[in-house]
Formats: C-alpha cells, sequence, structure tokens
C-alpha cells in the first residue's frame, strides 16, 4: 500500500514570502489533515478536511494559511506571507481503511529566514 | 475542547530495562488512544493503538493499558533496545471533536548501550 505524498521535502524562504505544499493521500482515504510540528513539539492539527469539505479549521491562521482539497483527493496547503514562527515541519496525514488508523507523510521542512 | 499531558518529557533508559510513558486526557467522549514513535528527522508512525472498549493490549515489547476512570492511559516498552530511542507521542480521540487527533508533547526516550 502506498503511503501519504507529501513535496516538497524541504523549502527556504524568506519571510514575507509565499510558499505552498502539496499531498496526496492514501488511496480511499476521505479524511486529510495538515498539522504543523515545531522542533521539539507534538504534531499541532492546522485542518481537517473530509472528502473535499473543511471539517475543522479552528487552529488554522487564516490571516495567512490557507488550505484546499478541490477534489477531494490531493490537498494544498499554502503561506502567504511566511513569517519567521512558520519554521517547521507541516505534516499531511490521512485518516481510512479497515482499523481507521491515521498514517503520516514524511512532511516538509520549512525554513523562514 | 481536548487537551493530552504526557510525561515525562525525557527518559534514560539502559539497554534491556523498561521504559513507561504516561498520559492524561480530559475529554471523557475520547475513545481511541494511539502511540507514534517519530525518529529524527522522520514521520510519526503508528505503534501500537488502545481504544476505549478494553483495558490492555500488547504487541510484542510494547504495550498500552487504559484507564477511563481515570482518564490516563500508558506505555510500556520491556527489554530495551538502542533501536527504540526516539521520541513518542500520545494522543486521543474523540467522535465528538470530529475525530480529529489531539497530541501529547512527546517524550524524547534515549535506550543506552
Amino acid at each position: 500500500e502506498a503511503g501519504v505524498a507529501q513535496s516538497p521535502r524541504y523549502k527556504i524562504i524568506e519571510k514575507r514570502q509565499s510558499v505552498a505544499f502539496w499531498c496526496n493521500p492514501i488511496s480511499g482515504h476521505a479524511t486529510l489533515y495538515w498539522y504543523q510540528q515545531i522542533l521539539g513539539q507534538g504534531p499541532k492539527l492546522l485542518i481537517q478536511f473530509q472528502n473535499n469539505g473543511v471539517v475543522d479549521d479552528s487552529q488554522l491562521p487564516k490571516d495567512r494559511f490557507s488550505a484546499e482539497r478541490l477534489k477531494g483527493v490531493d490537498s494544498t496547503l499554502k503561506i502567504q506571507p511566511a513569517k519567521l514562527e512558520d519554521s517547521a515541519v507541516y505534516l499531511c496525514a490521512t485518516r481510512g481503511g479497515l482499523n481507521n488508523e491515521q498514517f503520516f507523510g514524511p512532511g516538509t521542512r520549512l525554513t523562514v529566514l | 475542547g481536548e487537551n493530552v499531558e504526557q510525561h515525562p518529557s525525557t527518559l534514560s533508559v539502559q539497554e534491556g530495562d523498561s521504559a513507561v510513558i504516561k498520559c492524561t486526557y480530559s475529554d471523557s467522549a475520547s475513545n481511541y488512544f494511539p502511540w507514534y514513535k517519530q525518529e529524527l528527522g522522520k514521520r510519526p508512525q503508528l505503534i501500537i493503538d488502545i481504544r476505549s472498549n478494553v483495558g490492555e493490549k500488547k504487541d510484542q515489547r510494547i504495550a498500552v493499558t487504559l484507564n477511563k476512570t481515570a482518564k490516563h492511559f500508558s506505555l510500556h516498552i520491556t527489554e530495551t533496545q538502542p533501536e527504540d530511542s526516539a521520541v513518542y507521542f500520545c494522543a486521543a480521540r474523540s467522535q465528538a471533536a470530529g475525530n480529529k487527533l489531539t497530541f501529547g508533547g512527546g517524550t524524547r526516550v534515549l535506550v543506552k548501550p
């Protein structure tokens, strides 16, 4: 079974620039999450999709972050403009299958200079 | 919302000894408790999980216990090996909260040879 795919794996940008991350879920997984993991901390949920609809975006800084999952499969997360404190690993995860388990992608490590 | 506390934040054990990590949760509606292992620079990997209808689950050298009344659950690793060195995260999920996972702060485990 193919896992969750993410790209790019690494990104370095300057503050005030824009950046976008892409996630391809495990086939058939309807639920997709974006997490932010700051070094030394646990993953923090940014947004949850069920198919192409948003279930929870209460912790998404909507003034600069946006996400979409237009066709209910792939998803993109955008930051515009980036701040220094956005430096983190952005993890995509999807949930589904027989046991309804949640699997993470490899993450995108973002460094904002 | 759900709040998950995890202790200790760091744990150093001698190879062959046992390691125990404890978590508490606040939402009594939470019914699924996974544990993830994250090695340096890698994605969190699901290692074991427990649902609220059981009190204990074991898989080779790892086991998880759940006390619903006290709202705490623990991870036990026996006969630790150097490859068990990693950061371990507990999490709790509640259907009432849209099935989102709330993570603990993580425990950095170091197994000394």
